[in-house]
């Protein structure tokens, strides 16, 4: 059965330090991974979307990296903020599948 | 901008009731979701539309039913709630299968 597992499951770090969020997965075959950040009381919006060639993309201070032979990804923040409070969800798309598979998220808090 | 609109942020209803829970997206997406999402659970499918008046089951679609009579509109019907149905509902919308989700604010429903 595909599964996404994500840790921590929740986190708690300064404003100013630096985070790193995993996701391991089951899902086979791959097509893509994306990393949703999920404010409170709203939608999930998409961060970054990985595929099989590549191992890291950017956007702002949140890099994402990729390992398809370990089935890992990382999201990771630089000079967290308050705005940063959220929850992060992984996704990841079988291949040949029009439904993603959905990680529980981790509840990431940043506090001044 | 994708807009994904959902008609009620807050809901409350009464066990036995008929509940109808609308989504609009203004981007002539084809394919269209809906989730519930529940405290430590992430997001659970409940039904999909990749066409109109196409839908499928996701992975838990016992107690719902939807309609999706035009593109831009996908209706979540709860024929008759129960308070096991209380929890956050999410639609969604993709252009194509597999493409980035864009989702819409949620509404929180309550059973009593």
């Amino acid at each position: 059965k595909n599964q996404v597992e994500q840790s921590p499951q929740s986190l708690i770090i300064l404003e100013g330090k630096n985070c790193t969020l995993q996701c391991n997965y089951t899902v086979s075959p791959f097509s893509n991974l994306r990393w949703y950040k999920q404010d409170t009381g709203r939608g999930p919006v998409s961060l970054t979307i990985m595929t099989f060639s590549e191992n890291t993309k950017s956007n702002g201070r949140y890099t994402a990296t990729l390992d398809a032979d370990t089935k890992q990804s990382s999201l990771h923040i630089t000079a967290s903020q308050l705005s940063d409070s959220a929850s992060y969800i992984c996704v990841v798309l079988p291949g040949g599948s029009y439904i993603p598979t959905f990680g529980r998220g981790t509840s990431l808090i940043v506090h001044p | 901008d994708v807009k994904v609109t959902q008609s009620s942020r807050y809901l409350v209803k009464r066990t036995g009731e008929k509940v109808f829970l609308e989504c609009v997206q203004d981007m002539d997406h084809e394919n269209m979701f809906w989730y519930r999402q529940d405290p430590g659970l992430g997001l659970r499918l409940i039904y999909f539309s990749y066409d109109v008046k196409m839908k499928e089951k996701g992975d838990i679609p016992e107690g719902y039913s939807v309609s999706r009579e035009k593109k831009e509109r996908f209706s979540l019907i709860l024929e008759s709630a129960s308070t096991n149905q209380t929890s956050m509902y999410l639609c969604a919308s993709s252009l194509w299968p597999g493409e980035e989700q864009y989702f819409g604010p949620g509404t929180r429903l309550t059973v009593t």
